[in-house]
């Protein structure tokens, strides 16, 4: 069935550093793909997506680009701040868009 | 935008006790879903709804029920809690099926029973 799998954390980097946090998928058909942000004490919030091949979604400095031939979708910024901490969540919506795969999540602590 | 409210940030509940957790909407978006998140688990869908009075077992359904009578409110009931439902509750909503939809989410209740 469709899957998710995403590096495990908990990622520490410094403020200013490049953040690159990996997400594969397993699908049939052509999902689309997210990723969301969970900010401490709050429920999820859609940081970007992407819906067919090379597309590429952007937010906030946040890029990720939907391969299809590695079947990944990392998420990339190229300097972090100390607001950007946070838990990262990469989804894929199955062909059929009735149902939402999350992957199990990767926490993101930037220090000054 | 969008508001997602869930009635409580958090609850601590005995153990048996019948549990109820709202979810109200204020669009006409018509799905609506619950999740539970877990660390190291992440999210796991307990059930979700496509409409009025329609609803559809998720991927863990065992020991929760759901109710939708109006379209802008989603119930989940847990029917006698137990500590391993001890967790982080989510609503979502979305405004179609369609693939290109993304969630909204509330921002949760944190469930504890003792």
């Amino acid at each position: 069935g469709d899957s998710v799998t995403q590096m495990e954390g908990p990622v520490t980097l410094s403020e200013e550093a490049f953040l690159t946090i990996n997400c594969t998928y397993t699908a049939t058909g052509y999902p689309s793909l997210f990723w969301y942000v969970q900010y401490p004490g709050e429920g999820l919030q859609l940081l970007l997506k992407a819906t067919k091949a090379d597309d590429k979604g952007s937010n906030k400095g946040f890029e990720a680009t939907y391969r299809k031939e590695t079947t990944s979708f990392h998420l990339e910024k190229g300097s972090v701040q100390v607001s950007d901490s946070a838990v990262y969540f990469c989804a894929l919506t199955s062909n059929t868009g009735n149902q939402f795969y999350f992957g199990t999540g990767t926490s993101l602590t930037v220090i000054p | 935008d969008v508001k997602v409210t869930q009635s409580s940030r958090y609850l601590v509940k005995r153990t048996g006790e019948k549990v109820f957790l709202e979810c109200v909407q204020d669009m006409d978006h018509e799905n609506m879903f619950w999740y539970r998140q877990d660390p190291g688990l992440g999210l796991r869908l307990i059930y979700f709804s496509y409409d009025v009075k329609m609803k559809e077992k998720g991927d863990i359904p065992e020991g929760y029920s759901v109710s939708r009578e109006k379209k802008e409110r989603f119930s989940l009931i847990l029917e006698s809690a137990s500590t391993n439902q001890t967790s982080m509750y989510l609503c979502a909503l979305s405004p179609g099926r369609g693939r290109d939809y993304g969630y909204t989410f509330g921002s949760g209740t944190r469930l504890t029973v003792v």
